[in-house]
């Protein structure tokens, strides 16, 4: 049984660069979710997607930030012009809205170091 | 407003004691109810989740717990901790309207031998 897999799960790049971040979540989800953490905090959400669609777009995304999903299958996660308070633990998760009150299936995350 | 809390930063216990960990919500339509648990430098793992009916749920590695309405409370409970339940625990709130989960700040969970 596959989980959620992200990749990379580390990286380190400096300020101003761009950095993309993949999702791949269990093959018959159709939900996938962004999340940020920082260390010792809840994560916030960001973004979810339920197949293609994005459905819903936190505040806390600025325009530097974009995802997609594109065929409904795996997500990409951009940030572009980074930003030293980007640096953060970025989960995906996803589930299968089949049933009321689905949980949700988290990746290990990928941790963003800007220098 | 903050739709889920956790009031403690931390709880500490002694190996073989009982565990609570502590989440309150606030009232907006139907909640669905989460804990998740979290080791270092790792993604979260579901432990369980209220839905509807008994208020008492039961989910992995023996934790349990009671969803009350009138407290509008969701509090994560193990009869006898292990020194390996030392984690970050964080509990969520998903409502009938809602796509998204909110999660609490998180608890951590330390315990001794």
């Amino acid at each position: 049984d596959t989980g959620v897999s992200q990749d990379p799960r580390h990286k380190i790049t400096k300020r101003g660069q761009n950095v993309t971040f993949r999702c791949d979540p269990i093959s018959e989800h159709n939900r996938l979710y962004w999340y940020r953490q920082t260390l010792g905090q809840g994560p916030e959400f960001l973004t979810y997607f339920q197949n293609e669609a994005q459905l819903e777009k936190s505040r806390l995304l600025s325009d530097r930030f974009s995802a997609e999903r594109p065929k409904g299958s795996f997500s990409t996660l951009e940030i572009q012009r980074t930003e030293q308070g980007d640096s953060a633990m970025y989960l995906c998760a996803s589930s299968y809205d089949r049933d009321r009150g689905p949980e949700l299936f988290f990746g290990e995350g990928s941790r963003l170091t800007v220098l | 407003a903050q739709s889920v809390a956790q009031p403690e930063d931390q709880v500490n216990v002694a190996e073989g004691n009982p565990l609570t960990v502590k989440c309150t919500y606030s009232v907006s339509g139907n909640p669905y109810l989460f804990w998740y648990v979290q080791y270092p430098n790792r993604g979260l793992q579901f432990l369980l989740k209220y839905i509807t009916g008994d208020n008492l749920v039961k989910g992995s590695y023996g934790f349990e717990a009671e969803f009350n309405k009138s407290q509008t409370s969701f509090h994560l409970k193990k009869p006898s901790a292990l020194v390996s339940d030392s984690a970050l625990y964080f509990c969520a709130v998903r409502y009938d309207s809602w796509g998204k989960f909110q999660f609490g700040a998180g608890t951590q969970v330390v315990v001794t031998p």
